[in-house]
């Protein structure tokens, strides 16, 4: 079975401030990893995903398969970066379906 | 410009009450997903139509069914609601890049969300 887990459900960070979003997985495959946003009263979108390797807002998050881990980071968080953040695991079934972990509210402080 | 549009945003069903929400998309995907969210918790795939062929998942109850009449639209049937049932709904959708054999990413509606008296 395929499992996300997000360790924090809330982190709060100062504005300038480095911010890493913890994301652990547990699949026997290789999986496909994904983070996903959704900004206030938006829907849900993707921010980025590990086969692409960029940076996006200036996030970034390296797949580690010896710790299963996808961990999102930024080194100066803004305030426009307060949203829901998810990690999600495609496990490579047909129908690219997605597990999502439980979510992490990041609020950035001015 | 939406591209992938959940009716109606709000939906208020009574208990047993049989209810059906709305996806539609302007993407052409050939894949639609249903998502049920509940509050402060994951979203949980509840099945997936690949083109026509329907894909329910294993845990998903028997109360609840989907209809794809054609590529644009999906419906969510929910035949007796019941008060565990009330959740966000999220559909998205997503195609396959048959150059790639990779799926492009999952794009999703604003979701319906139903409350269940």
């Amino acid at each position: 079975a395929q499992r996300v887990t997000q360790p924090e459900k809330l982190l709060s960070v100062f504005k300038g401030a480095p911010v890493e979003l913890k994301c652990n997985y547990s699949y026997s495959g290789s999986p496909e990893l994904f983070w996903y946003v959704q900004y206030s009263r938006q829907r849900l979108q993707l921010l980025l995903r590990h086969i692409s390797r960029e940076s996006i807002k200036g996030f970034t998050a390296d797949l580690n398969k010896g710790e299963t881990s996808f961990h999102l980071k930024k080194p100066f968080a803004q305030e426009e970066d307060s949203a829901m953040y998810y990690c999600a695991l495609n496990g490579g079934a047909a129908g690219n379906k997605l597990t999502f972990g439980g979510g992490t509210r990041v609020l950035v402080k001015p | 410009d939406a591209m992938v549009i959940q009716n109606p945003r709000y939906q208020v069903t009574q208990f047993g009450k049989p209810v059906t929400l709305s996806c539609s998309q302007t993407l052409n995907h050939n894949v639609m997903y249903w998502y049920q969210q509940k509050s402060s918790q994951a979203p949980k795939l509840l099945f997936h139509y690949y083109d026509k062929d329907f894909n329910n998942e294993a845990d998903t109850p028997d109360n609840f069914q989907s209809r794809r009449p054609n590529t644009s639209f999906c419906f969510l049937d929910i035949r007796s609601p019941g008060l565990g049932d009330a959740a966000m709904y999220l559909c998205a959708t997503s195609s396959l890049n048959l150059g790639t054999g990779v799926y492009n990413e999952q794009f999703f509606g604003p979701g319906t969300r139903l409350t269940v008296l």
